[in-house]
């Protein structure tokens, strides 16, 4: 079946510009998380959604992330006035419930690099 | 907060050799531990768990056993393959009910034939 799948694969943009990028998660899976995976950091938790309950987004490093999630499905991660330290691997996972008996699938991420 | 450290790498063995990559970590509650593998050109996927104290995970020849008096969550392999050849990531989930892992640096294995 379909895995986690995120686009683009690839992104290069100017420091400054603003960038989104997309996850599709496993359908039916409730959970949504986004890590980013970075030289000088390992990887990161970022921002996890959770049905319809608000999402934490405890692990967001300035307010220059945000992220949606429409309809309980689709992912959007948005970097606003992009910065060379935002250059990173971005990665999406979902998993189908709440709890650690519910392993987290990951996709192949999303290669950020800020010019 | 709470970390998660494990062994530097690169890891280069033959095959059949035995593996350890070790993994401490520090936390204030009771995490659930977990290794992580990314093989080339894959995305992250789960290796094994372990959810409690003494619990053993395995996994394709992998274990790991939680050690609450050591901290510790080591993994190991009687004997590797050139396709165990990848990068290995001990994590802890921080919170019940949600995975928000604390990874660690992550070990690069190379197997050679």
């Amino acid at each position: 079946g379909a895995g986690v799948s995120q686009s683009p694969s690839n992104k290069v943009t100017e420091k400054g510009k603003d960038v989104e990028l997309r996850c599709d998660p496993i359908s039916g899976h409730t959970a949504l998380y986004w890590y980013r995976q970075s030289l000088g950091q390992g990887l990161e938790f970022l921002i996890y959604f959770q049905g319809n309950s608000a999402p934490d987004k405890s692990g967001l490093p300035s307010d220059r992330f945000s992220a949606e999630r429409t309809g309980g499905s689709v992912s959007t991660l948005t970097i606003q006035r992009t910065q060379q330290e935002d250059s990173a691997v971005y990665l999406c996972a979902s998993s189908s419930r709440r709890g650690n008996n519910s392993p987290l699938h990951f996709g192949n991420g999303t290669r950020l690099t800020v010019t | 907060g709470n970390s998660v450290t494990q062994m530097e790498g690169p890891v280069t063995l033959s095959e059949e050799a035995f593996l350890t990559i070790n993994c401490t970590y520090t936390a204030t509650g009771y995490p659930s531990l977990f290794w992580y593998v990314q093989y080339p050109g894959e995305g992250l996927q789960l290796l094994l768990k372990a959810t409690k104290a003494d619990d053993k995970g395995s996994n394709k020849g992998f274990e790991a056993t939680y050690r609450k008096e050591t901290t510790s969550f080591h993994l190991e392999k009687g004997s590797v393959q050139v396709s165990d050849s990848a990068v290995y990531f001990c994590a802890l989930s921080e919170v019940q009910g949600a995975q928000k892992l604390v990874f660690g640096q992550g070990t690069r294995l190379t197997i050679n034939p």
